[in-house]
C-alpha cells in the first residue's frame, strides 16, 4: 500500500515542447505529494507539492494534477528549457506517515 | 540557517568492515529520514524517525542495518559487515512535522559509501 508507481522511467524532449511524468500509488489514506528535482551529483529539491484536498497547483512553468479517484497524479513542466534536464521523484505520505518515492523519470530538453 | 549535514561526504571501507554514516537534521525538526539511492536508481527508503515515536524501521534491507536517533536530532546509520552491494549514496532528509503543513523534506547532500 506504500508504493508509487512513476512513469516514464526516461523522457527526451525538444526544448520548447512540454514534458509530463505521470504517479500512481493505492494507499488511500496517502495525503501530500510533492515532486523533487535532483541534478546530476546534487541532492534532491523539492520543486512542487500538493494536498489530497486540491485538485491542481501551478508555479510558472510547472503544475502538479491530483486525481483522488484514480490514485494518480502528474507533473507538468511547460516550454521546458535546457536547464529543466535532471532526474524527477514523485512522493507521497501514506497512512504511516513515511515520504516515499517513485523510481524516478531522468528528462533530457534537447536543443 | 545550516541545512541537513551529513557526514563523512565519502567513505570507502573493506568488505566486511562496520562503517557509520552521521546526519544532523534542521534544528527543530521533529522527522528523519534515511534513504538508499545506488548509481542511477531511485530513492529506496530505509528508516523514519518522528518524534518519540518507535521508528518506522520497514525499510531495512538486513539486520546489518540499524539507525537511532539520539536527543531527537542527530541520527546514526550503522552498517555492519559491509558488502558491495552496499556501496551507494546515503541520503538523509528531514521535515518539520508531518501534521502540519510545513512537510517539506530537506536533503543532506548525501554520504558516498564504496565498499572495496
Amino acid at each position: 500500500g506504500e508504493n508509487v508507481e512513476q512513469h516514464p522511467s526516461t523522457l527526451s524532449v525538444q526544448e520548447g515542447d512540454s514534458a509530463v511524468i505521470k504517479c500512481t500509488y493505492s494507499d488511500s489514506a496517502s495525503n501530500y505529494f510533492p515532486w523533487y528535482k535532483q541534478e546530476l551529483g546534487k541532492r534532491p529539491q523539492l520543486i512542487i507539492d500538493i494536498r489530497s484536498n486540491v485538485g491542481e497547483k501551478k508555479d510558472q512553468r510547472i503544475a502538479v494534477t491530483l486525481n483522488k479517484t484514480a490514485k494518480h497524479f502528474s507533473l507538468h513542466i511547460t516550454e521546458t528549457q535546457p536547464e529543466d534536464s535532471a532526474v524527477y521523484f514523485c512522493g507521497h505520505t501514506g497512512g504511516g506517515n513515511k515520504l516515499t518515492f517513485g523510481t524516478g523519470t531522468q528528462l533530457k530538453v534537447e536543443l | 540557517g545550516a541545512g541537513v549535514s551529513q557526514s563523512p561526504s565519502n567513505k570507502v571501507t573493506e568488505k566486511g568492515k562496520d562503517v557509520e554514516l552521521r546526519c544532523d537534521p534542521i534544528s527543530g525538526h521533529t522527522a528523519l529520514y534515511w534513504y538508499r539511492q545506488s548509481l542511477g536508481q531511485g530513492l529506496e527508503f530505509l528508516i523514519y524517525f518522528q518524534g518519540n515515536s518507535a521508528p518506522d524501521k520497514s525499510g531495512l534491507p538486513s539486520d546489518r542495518f540499524s539507525a537511532e536517533r539520539t536527543g531527537g536530532s542527530v541520527s546514526t546509520l550503522t552498517i555492519q559487515r559491509t558488502q558491495q552491494e552496499d556501496s551507494a549514496v546515503y541520503l538523509c532528509a528531514s521535515s518539520l512535522t508531518y501534521r502540519s503543513k510545513d512537510t517539506e523534506a530537506f536533503f543532506g547532500q548525501g554520504t558516498r559509501l564504496t565498499v572495496v
